[in-house]
Parts: structure tokens; C-alpha cells; sequence
């Protein structure tokens, strides 16, 4: 099936730092979602991006969709201890069989040192 | 809190037993998803319901069984499972089948012993 290259795979950032990163495809994607999971809790929605080059903040993050529609960026500013978990991208494939279905990373585990 | 509940949080059960889990969404959605969820892989999408009609199994074993009796809830009837079913199972609801915002439960942890 297709794939997501999410990276990197961990990061441990000092409190306050800023935080990036990245998900890209060898195929064409129509949407691009971000989501978080606590630990012992299910992915919650973070940021919804609908359009190549589209740029989407909510509070202090903030998520690009690629212009070439193969990638996508998620960022976190100044963070806080409580921005600690899995962060993953998910991906709407342009066409095709179960093109309706949803395309997922293997998520960005985040680490925030006090 | 999310609008989508899932029911028990936690189960552990041994191979021969019969149980299940139990989803409900309180967001007016029409569309609702079985993921399973293990270790350092992606979510696999298992079951798809649009309408309470199935729309996509992604070749999942028969030991898992789904049962859709209306828009809100969703069922995942388990029997004779293995160990290494033992995972993380979340329920996620959307708006419509092209509606890609889906919203998750907070998952069942299960453990096959």
C-alpha cells in the first residue's frame, strides 16, 4: 500500500525551543491532516490542510501543505511541556482504490525537557 | 474530549474467549472506522462502515467481526483471537466517507493471553 515518510521518528527538544517536522510521499495527496496522541488516549485532530501551499496555524502550531502535493510540514513554536507525545500526519491519496481511506505515518515521538 | 467513546478502555481476554468492543459517536457523523494500532507501525485501517453499510474490509482475519446497527455506534465482536492481536483498537468517525477529518475514541487496550 502506499506510504508515509514521517520524520524524524523521535526528538527530545529543551522547553521553549521551536519544533519541525515533516511527512513525505512518492504520491499525489488531496489532504493532509496532523494529529496527537497522549499516551493511553486516541489521535486528536491538530490541523486539517485542503490546498498545495496552503499554510494553517492553531495556536502555536502551525502546518504547510507541499506545493508539489507529495509533503507536508508541521511545526511547533516555543514548546511546552505539555506538547509531549506522538504527533502523526495523515494522508487523502489523490486517486485510486480506497482513495477515500486515509494514509498514515508512523508519527514523530516528542520528548520536551523541562 | 472528542465526541467518540469506546467502551471497555481495557480488556484482557485468552484465546478461546468471545468479546466486544463497543463504539458510540455523538457528532451527527454517517461514516465509522476500526483501526487496529501496534507498536512503532502505522494505523491499519480494518473495517469501514458509510451509512451502516460496510464499504471495506482490508482483508481482516473472520476471528474479528463488525456490526454496524446504526449511524452511531459500532461494534467489534472478537473470538478465538492470537496474541499477536494484541494491540491497541481505536474507533473513528467522519462526517461522510469524503469528509477526511476523522475524529478517534480514546481506543480499547487489548491483550490476547
Amino acid at each position: 500500500g502506499q506510504q508515509l515518510n514521517q520524520s524524524p521518528q523521535s526528538m527530545f527538544i529543551q522547553e521553549g525551543e521551536d519544533v519541525s517536522m515533516n511527512c513525505t510521499s512518492s504520491s499525489i495527496f488531496n489532504t493532509w491532516l496532523w494529529y496527537k496522541q497522549d499516551p493511553g488516549e486516541g489521535p486528536v485532530l491538530l490541523i486539517a490542510l485542503y490546498k498545495a501551499g496552503e499554510l494553517t496555524s492553531n495556536g502555536r502550531l502551525t502546518a504547510q501543505f507541499g506545493i508539489t502535493r507529495k509533503d507536508s510540514f508541521l511545526n511547533i513554536s516555543a514548546s511546552i511541556p505539555s506538547d509531549v507525545g506522538i504527533y502523526f500526519c495523515a494522508g487523502q491519496l489523490m486517486s485510486g482504490a480506497g482513495s477515500y481511506q486515509l494514509t498514515f505515518g508512523k508519527g514523530t515521538k516528542l520528548s520536551v525537557i523541562p | 474530549e472528542t465526541g467518540v467513546t469506546q467502551t471497555p478502555r481495557h480488556l484482557v481476554m485468552g484465546m478461546t474467549n468471545k468479546k466486544s468492543l463497543k463504539c458510540e459517536q455523538h457528532l451527527g457523523h454517517n461514516a465509522m472506522y476500526w483501526y487496529k494500532q501496534s507498536a512503532k507501525k502505522p494505523l491499519e485501517l480494518m473495517f469501514v462502515y458509510n451509512f451502516k453499510e460496510q464499504t471495506e474490509n482490508n482483508s481482516v482475519p473472520s476471528r474479528f467481526s463488525p456490526e454496524c446497527p446504526n449511524s452511531s455506534h459500532l461494534f467489534l465482536h472478537l473470538h478465538t483471537l492470537q496474541p499477536e492481536d494484541s494491540a491497541l483498537y481505536l474507533c473513528a468517525s467522519s462526517l461522510g466517507l469524503t469528509s477526511y477529518e476523522q475524529y478517534f475514541g480514546p481506543g480499547t487496550r487489548l491483550t490476547v493471553t
